[in-house]
């Protein structure tokens, strides 16, 4: 069985640009999360799908931040526009149904933004 | 809202020895759920053990297990038999169990782990 994936593993941008993260749960997860850690701080929840609706976005930092998900299947975040402070790792995890605890992490995003 | 500390920026521990990695966590709901992962320098998050507010026994899984002491409202991480294998950067997390915020995970900001030979 494949686990969470997420493309591109590593991107880089400048200030001002849009950026699109991609995250593929694992097959048949309900459950879609983001989360992000800037450096030296905490991993922080950005929000979540069950299946193609957004469950709670309350992490969500401002309105350049969309996220998506599409049929309920893989889900994108766009960053736009990119700002300095977006720079960090933007985890996806995915979860099967409402009572299943364990979230399965793919391995990551690193933004870049110079 | 929920708090997670962790309180030891890094630790160092023998090979073959066991280490306790500190968890305390501050929450107003009655029914909560906490976890430890393990990220080692490949970036992946791991998920180790869980813990859920009503169970009475600690959760153990392999070496790992969850010294959960509710009134103190704290939940370490025991490692027995250290390897090297499991340096690495420890996050304790935990979520509420019901809700629309169901499953959202609050982290510490995490325990490096050093095994030496």
């Amino acid at each position: 069985e494949a686990g969470v994936t997420q493309f591109p593993s590593h991107s880089v941008i400048e200030k001002g640009q849009t950026v699109t993260l991609r995250c593929d749960p694992i097959s048949g997860h309900d459950n879609l999360y983001w989360y992000r850690r800037v450096m030296g701080k905490e991993i922080k929840f950005l929000l979540h799908f069950v299946k193609e609706s957004k469950q709670d976005e309350s992490g969500m930092p401002n309105n350049r931040f969309l996220a998506e998900r599409t049929g309920g299947t893989y889900s994108t975040l766009k960053v736009q526009p990119a700002e300095l402070e977006d720079s960090g790792v933007y985890f996806c995890a995915s979860s099967q149904g409402h009572d299943d605890y364990e979230q399965y992490f793919g391995p990551g995003t690193r933004l870049t933004v110079t | 809202a929920q708090k997670i500390t962790q309180t030891q920026p890094g630790m160092f521990v023998q090979e073959k020895e066991a280490v306790t990695l500190d968890c305390t966590y501050d929450t107003s709901d009655q029914s909560y759920g906490l976890f430890w992962y393990k990220q080692p320098s490949s970036g992946e998050m791991i998920f180790l053990i869980y813990q859920g507010s009503y169970d009475e026994q600690n959760a153990t899984e392999g070496r790992y297990s969850l010294n959960f002491q509710k009134a103190r409202k704290s939940a370490n991480l025991v490692i027995s038999a250290s390897q090297l294998g499991d340096s690495a950067m420890y996050f304790c997390a935990m979520s509420n169990a019901g809700g629309t915020s169901y499953g959202k995970l609050t982290f510490g900001q995490g325990t490096i782990l050093t095994v030496h030979p």
